[in-house]
Parts: C-alpha cells; structure tokens; sequence
C-alpha cells in the first residue's frame, strides 16, 4: 500500500542541526518531497530526490535517500528560529499510479533560541 | 509565491451549502492537482486535471467535483456540505507529469 510515515515533533537550539525523517512504502516512488508549512500558509516546496538518487545538497539543506530501507531524511543546518514550521514528506507515484503525492503526517520542528 | 493563486482565502458557510473554490495555476503549468488538508485525515489527494482532461482521482467524494477550464484555471466544487468537510483545501500545479508541484496558499472551509 501507499503510506508515508514521520515522527510528529523535533526540537532543537538554535545553530544545531535538524534532521527530520520519513519513510515511505511504495517501490515504485519517482520522486521524494520535502515540504515547509509555515502557520496559517500554504505548502511551500523545499527540495526534491529523484528516487535513483542517493543525495542531494542545497544550501543548508541535505536529502539523503536510501532506497534499499526506502528512507528519506532532511538535514537542515545552522536552524534558525525561522526554520520552524511543519515538515512534509511526501512521495510522488508513477504514473500509472496517477503520479499523485502521498504525504506524511508532517514534523512539527520546534528552534530554540 | 509559488505563482498558483487560490481564491476565495477563507470561506464560511453552512451545512447543505454548495461553494466553488477558485484555482489560478502557475503560467505555463498544465496540471493541477487538488488536495484536501484537515485534522484528522492530514493532506489527501482528490484530483488531478492535465490540460482539460481528468488524469487521476484519489479520495473525492461523490458530492464534490471539479474541472479544469480552457485558460487552464480550475474549480473544486463542494455540494451538500457536511461539518466534516471542514479543512484546508490546496490546489497545486505543474508543468508536466515529472516536475515538481506547486500549491497555492489554500482556502480554509469552515462549515458552522
């Protein structure tokens, strides 16, 4: 079946390193979404994996995908207090699947000061 | 700004009502997908639309339809409202089938 899955809360200081994970069931993912919610905002795009990719930098953000365990990871360095939002992962179907999005329950990420 | 523009922002009504929400994709996107955000059921796909025609449909209720409009703009009609259809409502957009979504700020539902 189609789920995704992450843990529902993360704290961390300020200048730490954030690392958010998600794991996902279909074999048959094309690509892998990160996601940000700010309160009261839409879903902004993040960074994508495409799935036969094993990393991905950009800025302060690293994917890490290991698709064997089908787990995918968000490492954010250097969070800063804006960094906090909820964090989605989600995966996209083929496209015989409808290429739809399942995502997970979110990561509330909470920066301490 | 992802570039897709949702309309109305909020929304208030009531039960048995009927509304239409309102979605501008980004310029040059071909599909639009809409999905349904609440509490209990977190973010679910309903239906996605590539350039006119119904590409997939997820978890969409009888009594809510949709269509995408020769501009490409797209309608998300609820009908016969129930308190649980309360929930964020987005829509995305896309180029292609292979490129990344894009979503709207959403409409928030309120049913009293």
């Amino acid at each position: 079946g189609e789920d995704v899955e992450q843990s529902l809360f993360l704290s961390v200081r300020e200048g730490d390193s954030s690392v958010i994970n998600c794991t996902y069931t279909d074999s048959s993912s094309t690509y892998l979404y990160w996601y940000k919610q700010e309160p009261g905002a839409g879903l902004q795009l993040l960074t994508y994996i495409f799935s036969n990719m094993d990393m991905k930098q950009d800025q302060r953000l690293t994917v890490l995908l290991n698709k064997k365990d089908k787990h995918l990871s968000l490492r954010i360095a250097d969070t800063q207090t804006g960094d906090s939002a909820i964090y989605f992962c989600a995966e996209r179907l083929s496209y015989n699947q409808g290429g739809k999005l399942i995502f997970g329950q979110g990561t509330e990420l909470s920066v301490k000061p | 700004d992802s570039g897709v523009t949702q309309t109305p922002k909020h929304l208030i009504t009531a039960t048995g009502q009927r509304v239409t929400l309102r979605c501008s994709p980004r310029s040059g996107d071909l599909s639009v997908y809409w999905y349904q955000q609440s509490l209990d059921q977190g973010l679910q796909f309903l239906i996605q639309y590539y350039n006119g025609e119904e590409r997939a449909k997820g978890n969409i209720l009888e009594r809510f339809s949709a269509q995408q409009f020769p501009d490409l703009h797209s309608e998300l009609n609820l009908s016969s409202l129930e308190l649980g259809d309360s929930a964020l409502y987005f829509c995305a957009s896309s180029l292609g089938r292979d490129q990344p979504q894009h979503f709207g700020d959403g409409t928030r539902l309120s049913i009293l």
